[in-house]
């Protein structure tokens, strides 16, 4: 049952272009949701949050963007840097930020 | 910039042997969680921790695994009797607060059961 999902593996985007990655979950219980970036052998990161009281955050290159009617999120990042390149999960919460739920990831590459 | 600390880096074990991973959270956080990632798959939630004592717990918890805070510093899980399916990178986890912020997450334990 995945209650997290990423539905792109992998992405490509140019250098200096827009790279969107999508969520979509199916809990509407989930009220608090966190973006991660993970490189190989180390572990997450974080980037950035939102709450289901916002539908949009937004933190230098990164913004979040929140569909609550449509249970979907994305997260855009303005340029696109090589140093980008990594594995992007998606991971949502209910009662405001107590377990995570992670979505499967997405690998983003971007070319220069 | 604090970190969450894991040791070790990697683990290579017998099945039906014990091992312990090794966190050392934030100082100042009141949180503590264990995650895996098994080998291509997403990263899945064992364990969250607070007031010494088990928050929540998945499926996943069973019987074979214990946590624990020994001391003011080091929280530890614990896998009594290893099986083949355990072989997964291990992630530690913590935060400050009970509700929003994020997880700070260490760089992992994986381990590798034969």
């Amino acid at each position: 049952d995945q209650q997290v999902k990423q539905n792109s593996p992998s992405l490509s985007v140019q250098e200096g272009r827009i790279s969107i990655l999508n969520c979509d979950y199916t809990n509407s219980m989930f009220d608090y949701f966190l973006w991660y970036k993970k490189y190989p052998a180390e572990g997450p990161t974080f980037l950035i949050s939102i709450s289901s009281i916002k539908d949009k955050n937004e933190d230098g290159r990164f913004t979040v963007f929140l569909n609550k009617s449509a249970k979907h999120l994305s997260l855009h990042i303005v340029p696109s840097q090589p140093g980008d390149s990594a594995v992007y999960f998606c991971a949502a919460s209910s009662n405001y930020g107590q377990n995570f739920v992670f979505g499967p990831g997405t690998r983003l590459s971007v070319l220069p | 910039e604090p970190e969450v600390t894991q040791t070790p880096s990697h683990q290579v074990t017998q099945m039906g042997q014990e091992v312990i991973l090794r966190c050392v959270p934030i100082s100042n956080h009141l949180y503590f969680y264990w995650y895996r990632q098994i080998l291509g798959q997403k990263v899945e939630f064992l364990v969250s921790f607070y007031n010494n004592e088990i928050s929540e717990k998945s499926e996943i918890f069973d019987d074979q695994f214990s946590v624990e805070r020994p001391d003011g510093s080091n929280f530890t899980l614990k896998i009594r009797s290893t099986k083949l399916e355990d072989s997964a990178m291990y992630f530690c986890a913590s935060k400050n607060s009970v509700n929003t912020g994020e997880l700070f997450f260490g760089e992992g334990s994986r381990l590798t059961v034969l």
